[in-house]
Order: C-alpha cells, then structure tokens, then sequence
C-alpha cells in the first residue's frame, strides 16, 4: 500500500523555469510533510518540510504548497537552475513515531541550461 | 555532514550467499534506518531501531534481519541473498523521535547475481 504518491515521475524543465512536483497522501494523521533532495551517487538530504497547520512554506526558492483538505502538497523551484537537477522525494510522516518517514516514488528532475 | 559511514560501499555477490551491510554513526544519535531504493518505489523502510538491542520491521522487512550491539552500529543481514534484493541500500539516523528529519549516509549498492 502506497500511502505517499509521488508525480510526475520524471521532469523537464529549462533554465530559469518553474518546476513543480506533487504529492498525495492517504492518513489523514500525517502531521509533517518534508521533501528531501537527492544528488546522483549521494544520500537524500532534507529540503524543506511544512506542518498541516500553514498552506505554504518558502525558502529561497523553494516553496512547498499544502491543500489538507485534498491532502496534496506540491513543491514549487522557482527561476530553476541547471544545479537543481537532482531527485526529489516528498514524504509524511506521524509526528512521535519512532518510524519516522514514508517516502514518495521520487521525481527525476534535469534543467537544462 | 552528519558522520555516517556505510560500507562495503559496492559488493556484488551470488544467490544464495550471506551479506552483511555496515552502518557506522559518530553522532550518537538514538534511531537509526535502513532503506532500500529502488526505481519506482522510492524509499522503502526495511528495519530500523530505537536503541541498542531494540529493532522493528519496516515495510519490506522480509529476507532481512538487523542488529545493535552499540549505538553507533546497525548491521543489515541478508541471510541468503536473491536477485529481487539486488538495491541501493541506504543507512538514515535521527536524533529526535518523528520529527522527520533523518541524515542519511552515501549508500550501499548491492548486486546479488
């Protein structure tokens, strides 16, 4: 059971463009949504997360959207650049949980210069 | 970075044969994961433990068992390898229960021929 679903799979984008991911989930008990960056030969690295309780994050160039009542939340690379070709996984996690993290299918992201 | 060394870093091994993977952490944190990445599925939690002696089942925990000894070493053990577990292997730690926020190390690539 995939309770994080991940899209597109796969991601074009030019130089200074607007790449956008999205990210479903199915328990409505999550309570914190990280998105994780992952360079090839590399570990994935957290990004930026949101609480349910704000509907949008941003950091720099980055902005995570969150809609809780379509438990969706997207993230937005702004002005996107060649050095943010990279894999990007969304996850949710249950705040306490020794767990810890369910991982989207992750997005494969090229900018071309 | 978070001191975490995975090792071997790259193994290729027959069917049938014991592997055992290494998790090296020099930050004292209490929970530590082991991953596997696979195109496709993301991350997928395979044991992961909350102190030493203490381990739990991830989702894919089958063909998989895990020991801690110490707090800095978690040990993944394929007791008899097959191809489907031919993956990328990835070690995470995290200091604060759920908070969502794991350092993962640089992987392990297996390849079980």
């Amino acid at each position: 059971q995939q309770q994080v679903k991940q899209s597109p799979q796969s991601l074009i984008v030019q130089k200074g463009g607007i790449s956008i991911i999205n990210c479903a989930y199915e328990n409505t008990a999550f309570d914190y949504f990280p998105w994780y960056q992952q360079f090839p030969g590399k570990g994935p690295a957290l990004l930026i997360a949101i609480r349910p309780d704000v509907s949008e994050k941003k950091e720099g160039r980055f902005t995570i959207s969150f809609n809780k009542s379509a438990k969706q939340f997207s993230l937005h690379i702004m002005d996107s650049q060649p050095g943010d070709s990279a894999t990007y996984f969304c996850a949710a996690t249950l705040s306490g949980s020794a767990r810890q993290l369910t991982f989207g299918s992750g997005t494969q992201l090229t900018v071309l210069p | 970075d978070a001191g975490i060394t995975q090792s071997p870093r790259h193994k290729v091994t027959e069917t049938g044969t014991p592997v055992t993977l290494r998790c090296h952490q020099t930050e004292n944190h209490r929970y530590m994961y082991w991953y596997r990445q696979d195109p496709g599925h993301g991350l997928r939690l395979i044991h992961y433990s909350y102190g030493v002696k203490d381990t739990d089942k991830g989702e894919v925990s089958d063909g998989y068992s895990v020991s801690r000894s110490k707090t800095e070493d978690f040990l993944l053990t394929l007791e008899s390898a097959t191809s489907s577990q031919t993956s990328v292997y990835f070690c995470a730690i995290s200091e604060i229960q759920g908070n969502g926020e794991l350092f993962f190390g640089e992987g392990s690539r297996l390849t079980v021929l």
